[in-house]
């Protein structure tokens, strides 16, 4: 079974902290993904990455970055986190398309900043 | 913004009954994406309808597409109080800057289903 990893369930932040969150897949994938998740907005792409070190934006970049050194670990960094970063963050990862084109989620991380 | 939105945005029901959801979305697909999502955990993948199919089976699960109306629906027969979750669609809209594809997903709908 594929399995992706997020370092943390919960985390509590304070405004202005840098923050990093990790993601480790077991599958050998090419995409991952790194989504927030907010009441009444469902899910929203921040970044995504198809190799090593290759990244694209998202429909929600500001604020985030994201390393992407290794195959099997994308992290995300918010640079100085704010307090309307708080939210659930999802990890997901996925085979080429054309392969197939479901994706594997992590339990993800609520992050709170204060 | 998102492509696809769920319809309804939550619904109850009683066990044993049928559940039917529907996703609409804005531009032509590849595909489409069923996922649930228990409380506070992540997205389990259900079921991928392909653009030229109209209908697909999983189990419990029914899937339709209607292309022309830019539109699916998800019915779950005989529901179980296990089924309580929310239910999301995804469509893949390609990334022209990368050459690879982006997923963008509804709302959801949230689904209780009563013992």
């Amino acid at each position: 079974d594929v399995k992706v990893t997020q370092s943390s369930r919960y985390l509590v932040k304070r405004t202005g902290e840098k923050v990093f969150l990790e993601c480790v897949q077991d599958m050998d994938h090419e995409n991952m993904f790194w989504y927030r998740q907010d009441p009444g907005l469902g899910l929203r792409l921040i970044y995504f990455s198809y190799d090593v070190k290759m990244k694209e934006k998202g429909d929600i970049p500001e604020g985030y970055s994201v390393s992407r050194e290794k195959k099997e670990r994308f992290s995300l960094i918010l640079e100085s986190a704010s307090t309307n970063q708080t939210s659930m963050y999802l990890c997901a990862s996925s085979p080429p398309e054309g392969v197939a084109y479901e994706q594997y989620f992590g339990p993800g991380t609520r992050l709170t900043v204060t | 913004s998102q492509q696809g939105e769920e319809d309804p945005q939550a619904l109850s029901i009683q066990e044993g009954e049928n559940a039917t959801m529907n996703c609409s979305y804005k531009t032509s697909i590849n595909n489409l994406q069923w996922y649930r999502q228990n409380s506070g955990r992540g997205l389990v993948h259900l079921i991928l309808i392909r653009s030229n199919e109209r209908e697909k089976h999983s189990g419990r699960l029914r899937v339709t597409l209607d292309t022309s109306k830019k539109s699916s629906s998800l019915l779950i027969t005989a529901s179980r109080a296990a089924d309580t979750a929310s239910y999301f669609c995804a469509t893949e809209r390609p990334h022209l800057t990368s050459g690879t594809y982006k997923y963008i997903f509804g709302t959801g709908t949230r689904l209780k289903v009563l013992a």
